[in-house]
């Protein structure tokens, strides 16, 4: 079996700070994502990426960036920090449609 | 457009009972449906997944769930749930986009509570 590690699991910025979470697999997976879960609001995708230094826009990619430097890790950064975006966010990674692998999430405090 | 809608935000049910969480979804090829499920403070977690042909698939920890094209449902049941079923569940579904990475379309969830 594999594992899907987010570091870290809580995050606390300022206002307008720059901010950066982390995701590693030992799945060998090629594509991985990240997800933002907000209360009441499900799962929204932020990015994407199929394979080492792709890179591809979800439905909510304005205010993050985000880098595929090796097949086993995906980052994510919040260019700017805003207090509405006290968030869940969600790593995963998959080898085919759909069956995805989760890690616990990392929560996102902004003050 | 593509969607999925889980009807009920909250299910409460006596520790024993039998459990069914409702999910319709809107697609017009095939689709692939998932049910995950999030406990407190994890990541979301695979219960089943339907492709093709049984419309009935069986999941992990006495989860099944039926895929009905007619009624564009995917409903998820369990015989006798245990408290330990207390959790957030999802229903999810794959739109193939290009290559083999499909987008997945949440489901708001719905949070099960059970009683003792």
């Amino acid at each position: 079996g594999g594992i899907i590690t987010q570091t870290p699991k809580f995050l606390i910025g300022q206002e307008g700070q720059k901010l950066t979470l982390k995701c590693q697999q030992n799945f060998n997976h090629d594509t991985m994502y990240w997800y933002r879960q907000d209360s009441g609001k499900g799962l929204r995708l932020i990015y994407y990426s199929i394979t080492e230094n792709d890179l591809q826009k979800g439905d909510l990619s304005e205010g993050y960036d985000a880098s595929r430097e090796k097949k086993s890790s995906f980052s994510l950064t919040v260019t700017s920090a805003q207090k509405n975006e006290m968030a869940v966010f969600l790593c995963a990674s998959s080898i085919n449609t759909g069956q995805l692998y989760f890690g616990e999430g990392s929560k996102l405090t902004v003050l | 457009a593509q969607s999925v809608t889980q009807p009920d935000a909250r299910v409460t049910v006596s520790e024993g009972a039998s459990l069914q969480l409702r999910c319709k979804y809107s697609y017009s090829g095939t689709p692939y449906l998932f049910w995950y499920v999030q406990y407190p403070r994890q990541g979301l977690q695979l219960l089943l997944k339907y492709y093709s042909g049984d419309p009935v698939v069986q999941g992990v920890n006495g989860f099944e769930a039926e895929f009905s094209k007619s009624n564009s449902s995917f409903h998820l049941r369990k015989a006798s749930v245990h408290w330990s079923d207390s959790a957030v569940y999802f229903c999810v579904l794959s739109a193939p986009l290009t290559g083999n990475t499909g987008k997945l379309i949440f489901g708001l969830g719905t949070t099960l509570q059970v009683q003792p």
